[in-house]
């Protein structure tokens, strides 16, 4: 039972290079998210998708671009990485709206 | 979106004392939901609050959901090291808001 898995734990990059991190959930949940963790901010939400295909702003999604042509994956790419984007960054999946939410293990990420 | 403030950022305690975090909405709540996440690891859910003056417990927790649905408390009783970690809220608005918003968190440390 993997459940949520993200790949890479880890990815040191360089500033301006374009950079997908990748999210997959084996539980057929409709509801996925991305969010940003730093310290003094908590979590905060980059993108969130309700459905294959659906997706939708979150507090902070500047820089940042989502896809979801399937249910089980949403990939998370940072179309030219800034120094701003050194971050944990944790994908979720939730039943349905207003279900809990079950977190991946994270990608810490540098951009040098 | 949805502003919720939780209160201490941080608390310091000895093994044995209660402890208590606080998350305040000024809008009615439609749920709140509460995570932890350990050192190093990633958000896991505890509980979600629907009702109003709710309370629920999970053996040494005890969680609450005010009266106007515009907070909500989590309280440990005799805090234990396994205790350490960040307490998270997380508030759906009201109005059928199902994105959750999260608080920026409460970190326990718990001295032996």
């Amino acid at each position: 039972d993997a459940g949520i898995t993200q790949s890479p734990r880890y990815k040191i990059t360089e500033t301006g290079r374009q950079v997908t991190l990748m999210c997959h959930q084996t539980w057929s949940h409709s509801y996925m998210f991305w969010y940003r963790q730093d310290l003094g901010h908590g979590l905060r939400l980059i993108y969130y998708s309700a459905a294959a295909d659906i997706t939708d702003k979150g507090e902070v999604p500047d820089g940042y671009v989502v896809s979801r042509s399937k249910t089980e994956n949403f990939p998370l790419t940072l179309e030219s990485a800034t120094r701003s984007q050194t971050s944990v960054y944790f994908c979720a999946s939730s039943r349905d709206r207003g279900f809990e939410q079950y977190f991946g293990p994270g990608t810490r990420l540098t951009v040098t | 979106g949805q502003q919720v403030m939780q209160i201490p950022q941080y608390q310091h305690v000895q093994e044995g004392e209660d402890f208590t975090t606080y998350c305040n909405s000024s809008t009615t709540l439609s749920n709140i939901q509460w995570y932890k996440q350990r050192p190093g690891g990633h958000p896991v859910f505890l509980i979600q609050l629907v009702k109003s003056g709710e309370v629920k417990k999970q053996k040494r927790l005890t969680f609450q959901f005010g009266e106007a649905k515009k907070n909500s408390s989590l309280h440990i009783t005799a805090t234990q090291t396994t205790d350490v970690g960040t307490y998270f809220c997380a508030v759906g608005g009201g109005g059928g808001s199902y994105i959750p918003t999260f608080g920026r968190g409460t970190s326990l440390i718990v001295h032996p």
